[in-house]
C-alpha cells in the first residue's frame, strides 16, 4: 500500500466547474505539498501546508492532520487548469526528512 | 530568477548504453535532488545532495546509478548501463536549504526512452 493514497486518478470537468481532489495518507508528517504538472513540462509548487488552509487566487488546499487528509480545490475551474496535481508528504526517515509522492490526479477541464 | 535547467530534454537509447543528465540548480540553492518518475508514477527521489555531500541515496540502483555534484553547483546523473525499465522522467529540483523548511523548485526534466 502506497504511503500517499490520491483519488480520483482521472477528472474530467466543465470549465467553471468546482474541483475537489484528495489526498489520504499513512505516515506521521511535517508537512504536505501540493504540485501540478503540465504536460512535458516541470514541476510547480501550489502549496506547503501543515495546518489548517491556504489560499492562492482560485486554488485552495486544506489539510487534517488528525484524519491524515487534505484536499485541493479549484474554484470556476478553467482549461488551464489541466495538468496533474500531485500530493507529496514531508516525513522524516531516519535522520533525513524526505518528500513521498502520490502518483497523481490527471485534472481535465473542456471548454 | 533563472529556474533550475536541465538537458538534455529528451534522450533515446538501446538497452546497455550509457546516458548522462546534467542538472544546473537556481544560483545560491544548496540543496540538489534527482528523481525519477515512472509514467503514470509519483516521482521518486533517487539522490540527495546538501552543498557537495550526499545526504540521501538509499534509492539510487547504485550498481547502474551514479551521481556527482562536483563543487557543489551542478550535478550530472549517469546510467550505466541503462535497463528498459530505466525509461522515465529525470527531474532535478534544488532548493535554500534542506526540504524541511523550504520550497522546492523542479526543472522541466529529462525524457529517457530506452529501447
Amino acid at each position: 500500500k502506497n504511503e500517499v493514497e490520491q483519488s480520483p486518478q482521472n477528472l474530467t470537468a466543465q470549465e467553471g466547474e468546482f474541483i475537489t481532489i484528495n489526498c489520504s495518507y499513512s505516515v506521521g508528517i511535517s508537512a504536505l505539498h501540493w504540485l501540478q504538472q503540465h504536460p512535458g513540462g516541470g514541476i510547480v509548487s501550489l502549496f506547503m501546508l501543515s495546518s489548517g488552509k491556504k489560499k492562492h487566487g482560485r486554488l485552495i488546499a486544506t489539510i487534517n492532520i488528525q484524519e491524515k487528509h487534505s484536499s485541493l480545490h479549484i474554484t470556476a475551474s478553467h482549461p488551464r487548469d489541466s495538468a496533474v496535481y500531485i500530493c507529496a508528504v514531508l516525513n522524516s526517515g531516519g535522520s533525513n526528512y524526505k518528500l513521498t509522492f502520490g502518483k497523481g490526479t490527471l485534472l481535465t477541464v473542456n471548454p | 530568477e533563472a529556474g533550475v535547467a536541465q538537458s538534455p530534454r529528451y534522450k533515446i537509447i538501446e538497452k546497455r548504453q550509457s546516458v548522462a543528465f546534467w542538472c544546473n540548480p537556481i544560483s545560491g540553492h544548496a540543496t540538489l535532488y534527482w528523481y525519477q518518475q515512472i509514467l503514470g508514477q509519483g516521482p521518486k527521489l533517487l539522490i540527495q545532495f546538501q552543498n557537495n555531500g550526499v545526504v540521501d541515496d538509499s534509492q539510487l540502483p547504485k550498481d547502474r546509478f551514479s551521481a556527482e555534484r562536483l563543487k557543489g553547483v551542478d550535478s550530472t546523473l549517469k546510467i550505466q548501463p541503462a535497463k528498459l525499465e530505466d525509461s522515465a522522467v529525470y527531474l532535478c529540483a534544488s532548493s535554500v536549504m534542506g526540504v524541511l523548511f523550504t520550497e522546492q523548485f523542479f526543472g522541466p526534466g529529462t525524457r529517457l526512452t530506452v529501447l
